[in-house]
Order: structure tokens, then C-alpha cells, then sequence
């Protein structure tokens, strides 16, 4: 079964600074696709950022990117010059290329502070 | 305007009645997806649906049903079963793969047993 681990519950960050948040997955698949989706106070779920597993580059969105490393199963996510409205719980999440089953980690809470 | 619309957005159920929580989408997606979200433990998958008059459990199926009949529709009861039932539900749709296979979300209900 696959599994999305995130191994920070908090983190916090000033603002116009970086901050990287992780997540490890484990499969067996070697077709699959990530994503890293932002829930604000709101709690509306957004898609920040997704990663298909085979391709090579990493994905990048304006001030987000991703570092994906296929062997070791990790898909970081990083959020370069972090402002106020970046405050929000941040999902890793893995969906198998053949099951469509999507599966989240337990979250992320970041803060971005003035 | 193309989304996915979750009725209601808040309910209130006595114990040991069932309740049904409503999921529309208009955005012709084949995948359907029910999670719940408890503090501290992200979104777990419930049930989650490819296509019409078929559905999987998730990882927490036990206490929950879920029918579809239509392919807009992907209705979840919390059944009297369920101990625990308070909670944030959310309701997710996407396409099946390879590609745009990211999914959409619903604003979500709030279900507090009274």
C-alpha cells in the first residue's frame, strides 16, 4: 500500500525568506504522480505544485518548486520569497498511475511570520 | 462556471441516525473521492470511485456507504456504525491518467454528532 509521510508538523518562516517543507512516499509503482496542495484557513484545497514521476526535471511554479528524488522517494517542496498569504497547511500527496487511489500525508502547518 | 459543489456545508446529526452528504460535480471527471479530515491526521481516504456503479474502499471505509449511480454524483452516509463521526469531510474529483490528473475539491462539510 502506499504511504505519504511528512515528518513536520510545524514550521514557520519569515517573510521574503525560503523554506523548504518534505515528503517522503513509499510504492512500489513506477508510474505515479505527486502534488503538493495548500489548505488556508478557508480550508479550500488548492493545487500548488505536481510532479509526474517520469519525468527527470523538476516541477516549478512562479515561487514554488519541488525537488524529486525518484530512488529515494522524496518530493520536497520549497517556497522561495514566502509571504503572508503562503500561511496555510501545506499536502503532499501520491496517486498511483493505475489505481487512481490519492493519498495524503498528514500535513504541514506553516506560518509565515512578518 | 465548471466545479464541485458539497451540500451541506454544515450538519448536524443525533446519534445512531445515518446522514447523507451530498458531492456534485459538473467538470466530467471519471474519479470520485470522499476523505475525511481530523486535526493532526490529514485527509484519509474513505471511498473513492473510477466510474459509474463502482466504487473502492478507501483506508477508513468502516461506518461509511457511498453509491454512484451517476457519474455528477458520489453521495456519502455516515451510518450509525460510525463511533466517531464528527468531523470535516471533503469530496475530491479528477480525471483518470495519465495527464491533468490532479484533483479538485469540494468546500467541504462540517457533521458534529449532537
Amino acid at each position: 500500500a502506499q504511504t505519504v509521510t511528512q515528518s513536520q508538523p510545524e514550521m514557520s518562516v519569515q517573510e521574503a525568506e525560503t523554506v523548504t517543507l518534505s515528503c517522503t512516499y513509499d510504492t512500489s509503482e513506477n508510474n505515479y504522480y505527486l502534488f503538493w496542495y495548500k489548505q488556508p484557513p478557508s480550508r479550500q484545497m488548492i493545487l500548488v505544485i505536481r510532479q509526474e514521476a517520469y519525468k527527470q526535471q523538476n516541477a516549478t511554479e512562479n515561487r514554488f518548486s519541488v525537488n524529486f528524488q525518484k530512488a529515494a522517494k522524496s518530493f520536497s517542496l520549497k517556497i522561495s520569497d514566502s509571504q503572508l498569504g503562503d500561511t496555510a497547511m501545506y499536502f503532499c500527496a501520491f496517486k498511483g498511475g493505475g489505481s487512481e487511489k490519492l493519498v495524503f500525508g498528514k500535513g504541514t502547518k506553516l506560518t509565515v511570520n512578518p | 462556471d465548471g466545479g464541485i459543489t458539497q451540500s451541506p456545508k454544515y450538519l448536524f446529526r443525533k446519534e445512531g441516525q445515518n446522514v447523507t452528504l451530498s458531492c456534485e460535480q459538473n467538470l466530467n471527471h471519471d474519479a470520485m473521492y470522499w476523505y475525511r479530515q481530523d486535526p493532526g491526521q490529514g485527509l484519509r481516504l474513505i471511498y473513492y470511485s473510477q466510474i459509474v456503479n463502482d466504487f473502492q474502499k478507501g483506508d477508513i471505509a468502516e461506518g461509511y456507504s457511498v453509491s454512484r449511480e451517476k457519474k455528477e454524483s458520489f453521495p456519502l452516509t455516515v451510518t450509525s456504525a460510525q463511533k466517531n463521526p464528527t468531523a470535516f469531510y471533503l469530496c475530491a474529483s479528477s480525471q483518470l491518467g495519465p495527464v491533468n490528473t490532479e484533483a479538485f475539491f469540494g468546500q467541504g462539510t462540517r457533521l458534529t454528532v449532537v
